[in-house]
């Protein structure tokens, strides 16, 4: 079965920093895609950054990047110049392969990452 | 720039009683999905619906749980008796299902609450 693990359940960071979130997971798939999404305190689910399995370079989005081991099946998140409103939860997800329509997002428990100022 | 919307925002009902979250999603979207956020737990996928039926739904969504595209536009997830451990955020999301589109748009949630 497909799985993520996301190990910190709660991080903090002082504003202007950078920091790291940690994502792992396990799938049979030659071909997925990886999503990391932010949940404010409005419980809103906003997409930050997707990779998608068959690209070698890394994704990135503004100060939002990704560091992909696919080997490893290691997807981590790495925020630079973090501000205030980055202060939310962070979810790791995998659509769970590629075969069909069969497009169900598959999710790991969260890091709660709070910026301090 | 156009989104996936939810109604109610916020839902409180007995135990026992039929709740109906609607969603209206991106208007030129085939694919769609209900998942379920227990508060301070992980997301659970729910169910997703292509072409009018359900392609896949998990364990949790029994015979309780059905879905329905009643009118080209809205997509609903019924829960007919309702319990206490089905309060949760739900979360409806759409998806164009294009070639490297696999982005899922997901609306702001409606929070069940069941007392």
């Amino acid at each position: 079965a497909q799985t993520v693990t996301q190990s910190q359940p709660e991080m903090s960071v002082q504003e202007a920093e950078t920091v790291t979130l940690s994502c792992t997971y396990d799938t049979s798939e030659s071909n997925y895609y990886l999503f990391w999404y932010k949940q404010p305190p409005s419980r809103q689910m906003i997409l930050v950054i997707r990779q998608e399995a068959y690209k070698q370079q890394n994704a990135t989005e503004n100060r939002f990047s990704v560091n992909f081991q696919k080997a490893a099946k290691s997807f981590s998140l790495k925020i630079s110049d973090s501000q205030l409103g980055d202060t939310a939860m962070y979810f790791c997800a995998l659509i769970d392969g590629y075969a069909g329509n069969n497009r169900k997002l598959i999710w790991g428990l969260g890091t709660s990452l709070a910026v301090n100022p | 720039e156009p989104e996936v919307t939810q109604t109610p925002s916020h839902q409180v009902t007995q135990m026992g009683q039929e709740v109906i979250l609607r969603c209206v999603p991106i208007s030129n979207h085939l694919y769609f999905y209900w998942y379920r956020q227990i508060l301070g737990q992980k997301v659970e996928f729910l169910v997703s619906f292509y072409n009018n039926e359900i392609s896949e739904k998990s364990e949790i969504f029994d015979d309780q749980f059905s879905v329905e595209r009643p009118d080209g536009s809205n997509f609903t997830l019924k829960i007919r008796s309702t319990k206490l451990e089905d309060s949760a955020m739900y979360f409806c999301a759409s998806n164009p299902l294009l070639a490297g589109e696999d982005e899922q748009f997901f609306g702001p949630g409606t929070r069940l609450t069941v007392l």
